[in-house]
């Protein structure tokens, strides 16, 4: 089965802190996608930052980082100098590379932003 | 170049009525997928279409849910006999036409917002 698993259901970190949302997931599978996407209130999903497996090196996107451990299945999501903006609910999700129809997601982390 | 347009944004059922959603994909893509957001919980899959081909519904309940995505116009996510536990946010993504199977990026909708009363 293919799973994907936040265990933090909140967090939250003081404006221009650090904060990390874990994640870690389940497969079979040698090749796969990882994302991380965000989502405001308004519900719509934006993407974060997206993981190719095959790839050692961490993916980076401005303040947001990945720690990929492919042996251990996790895949955090580090946000630095964190803003007012970055409050929302936050989900882990992956997809297989060679049977990639449809998207595992975790059940989220809602961060909040302290001024 | 718009994105995947959803509408309704809102749509409020009595229980029994049907619900339509409606999702049309960016310009260029050919391929929808049909997600399901219930209250506290992460989105699952519900179903993948082609144009005029269902490729993969193993998300979408048994009964009272359908989709379609004709050759012209949009998909449509239909559900029959609304019940309360059907109150969800129903999501669409899209992309491009590839290489058959494989992981195709998947560009997300705004979703609708479904309440059933």
């Amino acid at each position: 089965a293919q799973t994907v698993t936040q265990s933090q259901p909140e967090m939250s970190v003081q404006e221009a802190e650090t904060v990390t949302l874990s994640c870690t997931y389940d497969t079979s599978e040698s090749d796969y996608y990882l994302f991380w996407y965000k989502q405001p209130p308004s519900r719509q999903m934006i993407l974060v930052i997206r993981q190719e497996a095959y790839k050692q090196q961490n993916a980076t996107e401005n303040r947001f980082s990945v720690n990929f451990q492919k042996a251990a299945k996790s895949f955090s999501l580090k946000i630095s100098d964190s803003q007012l903006g970055d409050a929302a609910m936050y989900f882990c999700a992956y997809i297989p590379r060679n049977t990639g129809n449809q998207f595992y997601f975790g059940t989220g982390t809602s961060l909040t932003v302290i001024p | 170049n718009a994105g995947v347009m959803q509408n309704p944004r809102h749509l409020v059922r009595r229980r029994g009525q049907e619900a339509r959603l409606r999702c049309s994909p960016m310009k260029g893509h050919s391929h929808v997928y049909w997600y399901r957001q219930l209250p506290e919980e992460g989105l699952k899959f519900m179903v993948y279409l082609q144009k005029e081909n269902i490729i993969d519904e193993s998300g979408m309940p048994k009964e009272r849910f359908s989709a379609e995505f004709p050759k012209e116009g949009p998909s449509i996510l239909r559900i029959q006999q609304v019940v309360r536990g059907d109150s969800a946010a129903y999501f669409c993504a899209s992309s491009p036409p590839g290489l058959a199977g494989g992981f195709h990026e998947q560009y997300f909708g705004p979703g609708t917002r479904l309440t059933v009363t």
